[in-house]
Order: C-alpha cells, then structure tokens, then sequence
C-alpha cells in the first residue's frame, strides 16, 4: 500500500536550534507539497516541487526556513533557527499533478514543538 | 488568485441527521474540486473529488457536486454517523494556479450518539 512517509513522528526541540523534516513522497509522484497546520491559521502552504524543482515558496519565511529535493525519494524542510511560533503540524503531500487535476496523499504530519 | 472559502464554525449533529458543509470557490479557468477528511491525529485524505461542472463526487455516502454557475461545491450526506466525526477540508487545483493545491480553513464536525 503505497503511502508518504513523514519523520519524525514528533519533534520536540529548544528555541534557536535546527530542525529537519524529512518526507518520502510516493514513488512515480511528480509533486510534493509541505504544509504546515496550526489552530489559529489552518492549512498554510509553504512551498511545493514539481519533477524535485521548487514552482512556488512564497509561503516559507525565507530568513529561516528552507525546502530541499535532494533526489526524487526525498524531500526535506529545514527550519534554522526555530522559534516557539514555528510549533505546528507539519505535513508532506505528494501527487501527479497534469492538467489541473492534483490529487495529493498526505502523509501523517511531524508535530513539532519548540520551548 | 484561486481560494476556497468554507462555512465558519464547528458543526454538532445529532447521529442519523443529515450533514451539509458549504464551500465556494475563486478561480481562474476551470479548476479541479476535491473534499478531504482528516481524522485525529491523522493526515488528510482524500474523500472525494469532481474535475469539471455538473459532476458529483461520492464516497462511503458523502457527495457534492461541482456547480460551475454558483461556484460551490457543498458537502452532503444524508445519515452521518459517529466514525464521520472529524475535520472536513475543501480543496481546489487549477491549471492557472500552477496546480497548487488551495484549501479552504477546514470544518470540525462532532456526531453525537
């Protein structure tokens, strides 16, 4: 059964250190989405690749966040410095996007803390 | 740009009523509409979808269909049950939209026994 895969579960980490995400997307997916979901905002998108080239970030703060493909097996987010603000769910989606018609799979989220 | 806008509100119904989410949609050209469910403590899934005006999406009894003239696609089922009870996210993709997915603020529905 093929699913996204999302590590780590859960993080929890202090103010000013470096935290990476990591997501597998599903193999033969051409798109992946980060999106980070707190109470108070929703569902915010960050950023997304389409064929492991970022389309759009206008949503990640630049100053510290970063979003990678490595290879097309990988995706990562990377956040330096945290700050307690940054703590959310994070979620990795992946999809075959073609035509408009973006069906994503989500994988189950990295809930970060930052104290 | 595309956006979703979903009814405000949590949603509390009694079990065997009948569920009705509203979404209406912003866009350009002619988008693809979809219904997610997130459960607690679980990532999004896909509940269902409608690529172009006048289809219906359906699945495990919900349905909504793409209505192109009041750009909505409302959320409908007919007997909710307590398992229905979680976060329901409307969603648009657009070819204009660079095939980003938008999705709407969610609506936490309770099914009380």
């Amino acid at each position: 059964d093929a699913r996204v895969t999302q590590t780590p579960r859960h993080k929890v980490t202090e103010m000013g250190q470096e935290v990476t995400m990591r997501c597998q997307p599903i193999l033969g997916h051409n798109t992946v989405f980060w999106y980070r979901q707190t109470m108070m905002q929703g569902l915010e998108l960050l950023a997304y690749f389409r064929n492991r080239a970022p389309l759009d970030d206008s949503g990640m703060p630049k100053d510290r966040f970063s979003a990678e493909m490595p290879d097309a097996t990988l995706a990562t987010l990377k956040i330096q410095p945290s700050e307690p603000r940054d703590s959310a769910v994070y979620f990795c989606a992946s999809g075959t996007g073609t035509g408009g018609n973006t069906e994503a799979f989500f994988g189950q989220g990295t809930r970060l803390t930052v104290v | 740009g595309n956006s979703v806008t979903q009814m405000e509100g949590p949603v509390t119904l009694s079990e065997e009523a009948f569920l009705t989410i509203n979404c209406t949609y912003t866009a350009t050209g002619y988008p693809s509409l979809f219904w997610y469910v997130q459960y607690p403590g679980e990532g999004l899934q896909l509940l269902l979808k409608a690529t172009k005006a006048d289809d219906k999406g359906s699945n495990k009894g919900f349905e909504a269909t793409y209505r192109k003239e009041t750009t909505s696609f409302h959320l409908e089922k007919g007997s909710v049950q307590v398992s229905d009870s979680a976060v329901y996210f409307c969603a648009l993709s657009s070819y204009y939209g660079n095939n980003r997915l938008a999705f709407g603020k969610g609506n936490q529905v309770v099914v009380i026994p």
